[in-house]
């Protein structure tokens, strides 16, 4: 079992619309979870950090966290074609007394159509 | 500068050749971490630096990799004998806190080695 698990896609949603990314993990230790943006070619691009339970709001984006649930949303109102891109969940896995190094899902391919 | 720089942006290299990628930070940034992300696949983690110190190689796929960070600035992860294998994206991040666990990482734009 992978330890962060995303829905590769592609999602495909209307311009406008709302786009709903979800995220599950394995690691109930977890602190710190992270949603980044990639587009083709590109490096991530941080555009959300979330660390308690419930939700985070930012622009258009929302993060929505379940800890219990072990579960990590991320959704983007008014969707716009310049959304498109794969977005790609993070999850802070620590080991005791050393590093914070992210564990990263495969990343969700979202389509803006017009 | 005000984001992390990765040098250099393209790499090909034919294999058994040495190759040497370098990253700097953010300025300032006391933590700093190596990826590595196949095509399609989100980034894997490869080492940790805090400050000179790596304090996390568990990632490294084999003794090829090396990675320093001799003045806790500028880090450079070295691959030797490079095999078709390490074609992927090499991306470097840094955060800035010395323990923090909710600390945000902000990557380079990576290095993409092609091995022939």
């Amino acid at each position: 079992q992978k330890e962060v698990e995303q829905n590769s896609g592609p999602l495909s949603v209307p311009e406008g619309a709302i786009a709903s990314l979800n995220c599950t993990y394995s690691d109930r230790v977890s602190q710190s979870f992270f949603w980044y943006r990639q587009y083709s070619g590109k490096s991530p691009e941080l555009i959300m950090s979330i660390y308690s339970n419930g939700d985070k709001e930012d622009g258009r984006f929302t993060a929505q966290l379940n800890k219990a649930s072990q579960y990590v949303s991320l959704l983007i109102r008014d969707s716009q074609p310049s959304d498109s891109a794969t977005y790609l969940c993070a999850v802070n896995t620590l080991n005791t007394g050393t590093a914070s190094k992210l564990t990263f899902g495969t990343g969700t391919r979202l389509q803006v159509t017009l | 500068g005000a984001g992390v720089s990765q040098s250099p942006r393209y790499k090909v290299a034919k294999r058994g050749q040495d190759v040497a990628l370098r990253c700097d930070p953010i300025s300032g940034h006391v933590s700093l971490f190596w990826y590595q992300q196949a095509l399609g696949q989100g980034p894997e983690f490869l080492t940790y630096f805090q400050n000179e110190a790596q304090l996390d190689k568990s990632g490294l796929p084999s003794d090829r990799f090396f990675a320093e960070r001799p003045e806790g600035s500028v880090s450079t992860l070295k691959i030797q004998r490079t095999q078709q294998e390490d074609s992927a994206v090499y991306l470097c991040a840094s955060s800035g806190s010395r323990t923090s666990a909710l600390d945000e990482q902000f990557f380079g734009p990576g290095t993409r080695l092609t091995v022939l």
